[in-house]
């Protein structure tokens, strides 16, 4: 298996540009995840889906953030304009959601984003 | 507000020390896990636990949930330099919510030959 993919690993870009971060879960995982990791803040939880359904996008900063899951295969997180404090890892994990004596994410490598 | 608290945030050992770090909040969570990050890299998972007073040994590392399920500890026996890195906790809150884990701010490990 393969693990959780992530694209790309680095992204520098200029503020006010657009950002597309990609993600392929572990295949027969029904959950989908996507965190964004800071010194300051921590691992936060921006979004999540069930099923390729979203469920919960209370994380999501604003409405400059906005991501799909059009397959149980690919996740898309976009930023539209991208700002200075965007800069972050994001990092995208899958879970199976039913396994009675709990669970655990698997988490990909992440993508450093860095906008200046 | 952190919902879980983790301490030490950092600590510097000699190899071959024990240590232990803190999970700690207010809130009971149905389960309870532990994940070892390394620079350039995802959190990976080391254990999970769901019973209050439930201790998991994973080799040198020894985990504990608290009777009550609020809290969490994990000791390193004779810490190697290989046990660098950043320790997270990470609780569900309920049950039947799969979904969604809160994690901790973390802990830095360093371990000096």
């Amino acid at each position: 298996d393969a693990g959780v993919i992530q694209s790309p690993r680095h992204e520098v870009t200029e503020m006010g540009q657009e950002v597309t971060l990609r993600c392929k879960p572990i295949s027969g995982h029904d959950y989908l995840f996507w965190y964004r990791q800071t010194m300051m803040r921590g691992l936060e939880l921006l979004i999540y889906f069930n099923n390729n359904v979203p469920i919960d996008d209370s994380g999501m900063p604003e409405d400059r953030f906005s991501a799909k899951m059009p397959n149980a295969s690919f996740s898309t997180l976009k930023i539209q304009p991208s700002e200075p404090r965007d800069s972050a890892v994001y990092f995208c994990a899958s879970s199976l959601g039913d396994r009675p004596s709990g669970y655990g994410y698997t988490f990909g490598s992440g993508t450093r984003l860095t906008v200046v | 507000t952190q919902l879980l608290e983790q301490s030490p945030q950092f600590l510097s050992i000699q190899e071959g020390e024990n240590l232990t770090v803190y999970c700690n909040s207010s809130s009971v969570f149905s389960s309870l896990q532990w994940y070892r990050q390394e620079p350039g890299e995802g959190p990976v998972l080391l254990v999970t636990v769901v019973t209050g007073g439930e201790v998991k040994k994973l080799k040198r590392l020894t985990f504990q949930f608290g009777d009550a399920r609020k809290d969490s500890s994990l000791h390193i026996t004779a810490a190697q330099t290989g046990d660098t890195g950043l320790y997270l906790c990470a609780g569900a809150r309920k049950r039947t919510s799969y979904g969604k884990l809160t994690f901790g701010q973390g802990t830095i490990l360093t371990v000096h030959p």
